[in-house]
């Protein structure tokens, strides 16, 4: 079955520590994004990307990182510059033309704890 | 900037009672407007989409919501609540064209559904 892989699904992490969430989709989607949802504020979007070798800025970028190398892969790497990475995050992906334009595919999620 | 308010974090219905979840959107252009579901400890998943055509759209598991632009609402209803709705919902808002999947998502709503 197609769909969207997130892995680990829980992850520890000691302050100062580099941290690196794996996304994988076989959907054959040209478009990636990484949100982060917190309690209470919805999700919140960290980075996009519509094509290989090409991603975006979202409106949290600040202390993480991103790669599109394959159009299958969308990893997201939490760095110890993220203040409060303690979070959900999630990976999603898309078509970019055609009637399903906007429609969002999510993954599972990682959760990511601070110790 | 497109932005999306969800009224009540919380909302509790018996069994068989009516579900209403209230979303009201703000944006400059015509918006493509989304709910989604999701269950605890996993990703999101598409109820039903809005993009310009009828303005009353059904989407899964009974579920429909209506567009009002005059009110720049898109509340979301069930008529009859099942044991099975419990989750959070999320509205979101996008604006379409060169933006497709960079939605703006309200802050939530968990749904209670007591027996």
């Amino acid at each position: 079955d197609g769909g969207i892989t997130q892995s680990p699904k829980y992850l520890f992490r000691k302050e100062g520590q580099n941290v690196t969430l794996s996304c994988e989709q076989n959907l054959n989607h040209d478009a990636m994004y990484w949100y982060r949802q917190d309690p209470g504020q919805g999700l919140r979007l960290i980075y996009y990307s519509q094509i290989v070798n090409d991603f975006q800025k979202g409106d949290i970028a600040e202390g993480y990182s991103v790669s599109r190398e394959k159009k299958e892969s969308f990893p997201l790497t939490v760095t110890s510059a993220q203040k409060n990475p303690t979070a959900f995050y999630l990976c999603a992906s898309s078509i970019v033309t055609g009637a399903r334009t906007g429609e969002l595919f999510f993954g599972e999620g990682s959760r990511l704890t601070v110790l | 900037a497109q932005s999306v308010t969800q009224l009540g974090s919380h909302v509790s219905v018996s069994e068989g009672a009516l579900v209403l979840l209230r979303c009201n959107y703000s944006s400059s252009v015509p918006p493509y407007l989304f709910w989604y579901v999701q269950y605890p400890n996993q990703g999101l998943q598409l109820l039903l989409k809005y993009t310009s055509a009828a303005t009353l759209v059904k989407g899964i598991n009974g579920f429909e919501a209506e567009f009002k632009k005059s009110e720049t609402s898109f509340h979301l209803t069930k008529p009859s609540a099942h044991m099975s709705d419990a989750a959070e919902y999320f509205c979101a808002v996008s604006v379409g064209g060169t933006s497709y999947g960079k939605l703006t998502f309200g802050q939530g709503t968990i749904l209670t559904v007591h027996p």
